[in-house]
C-alpha cells in the first residue's frame, strides 16, 4: 500500500509569492494534518482536517490556509511568502481511533525555500 | 503554547551502548509519542503511550509515560548503526494538537 504522498518534493519561491502544497493520505485515512519543520527543530502543528472540515489550527498567521477534498487529499496554501516560511512542510494522515488521532503517518515532506 | 524540553540535543555513542533521552513539559499531556526521523524523510512513529505510568517496549526500544503526565523517556538498548537519526518526543492534548520537542540527534560509531 502506498504511504502518504506529497508534491512537489522541492520548491523555490521568492518573497511575496504564493505557494500550494499537496498531500494524498493513506488509502482509507480521513484525517490529514499539516506541520512546518524549520531546520534543526521539531515539526510545528499548522492544521488538522477531518471529513473536509478544519478540526484544529496551530499558531500560524492567516497567510496559511488549507482545505481537504472529497477524496481526503489536502492542499496547504501560503500567501505573501516570507523568508521565514522556508521549511520542510510535512503532511500526516490518520484514522480516528477511539477519538484520539495518535497514529499519524507522515509523508516525506515538501522542502520550500523562499529567496 | 506548551513547551516541550527534550534532552540531550545530541549524543555520540559507541555501537552496543545503551541510550537514554527524555522530554519534559510545562503542562499535562494525555498522550506521549516518540518518533524517529531520517534525513529526507518524515518522522516515523516508534512508540505511543496513552496512560500515566505506562511502560511500553518495541524491540530494543522502551518508553515510559511519566506519572505526573508532564514527562516521558525513551531508552534504546544495544545500539546499532541504523539507530542513527533524530528522535522526537511529541505530546498530544485532548484537542488533538500535537507538540514536538526539538529532537535528539543520535550518532552511533561502529
Amino acid at each position: 500500500d502506498a504511504g502518504v504522498t506529497q508534491s512537489p518534493t522541492h520548491l523555490i519561491k521568492t518573497r511575496g509569492q504564493h505557494v500550494t502544497l499537496r498531500c494524498s493520505p493513506i488509502s482509507g485515512h480521513k484525517s490529514v494534518s499539516w506541520y512546518q519543520q524549520v531546520l534543526g527543530q521539531g515539526p510545528q502543528f499548522i492544521f488538522q482536517y477531518y471529513e473536509k472540515e478544519e478540526r484544529g489550527r496551530g499558531n500560524f498567521p492567516d497567510r496559511f490556509s488549507a482545505r481537504q477534498f472529497p477524496n481526503y487529499s489536502s492542499e496547504l496554501n501560503v500567501n505573501a511568502l516570507l523568508l521565514g516560511d522556508s521549511a520542510l512542510y510535512l503532511c500526516a494522515s490518520s484514522l480516528p481511533t477511539g477519538g484520539l488521532w495518535n497514529e499519524q503517518f507522515f509523508g516525506p515532506g515538501t522542502r520550500l525555500t523562499v529567496l | 503554547g506548551q513547551q516541550l524540553n527534550q534532552s540531550p540535543q545530541s549524543m555520540f555513542i559507541q555501537e552496543g551502548e545503551d541510550v537514554s533521552m527524555n522530554c519534559t513539559s510545562s503542562s499535562i499531556f494525555n498522550t506521549w509519542l516518540w518518533y524517529k526521523q531520517d534525513p529526507g524523510e518524515g518522522p516515523v512513529l516508534l512508540i505511543a503511550l496513552y496512560k500515566a505510568g505506562e511502560l511500553t517496549s518495541n524491540g530494543r526500544l522502551t518508553a515510559q509515560f511519566g506519572i505526573t503526565r508532564k514527562d516521558s523517556f525513551l531508552n534504546i538498548s544495544a545500539s546499532i548503526p541504523s539507530d542513527v537519526g533524530i528522535y522526537f518526543c511529541a505530546g498530544q492534548e485532548y484537542n488533538n494538537d500535537m507538540r514536538f520537542g526539538a529532537g535528539t540527534r543520535l550518532t552511533v560509531k561502529p
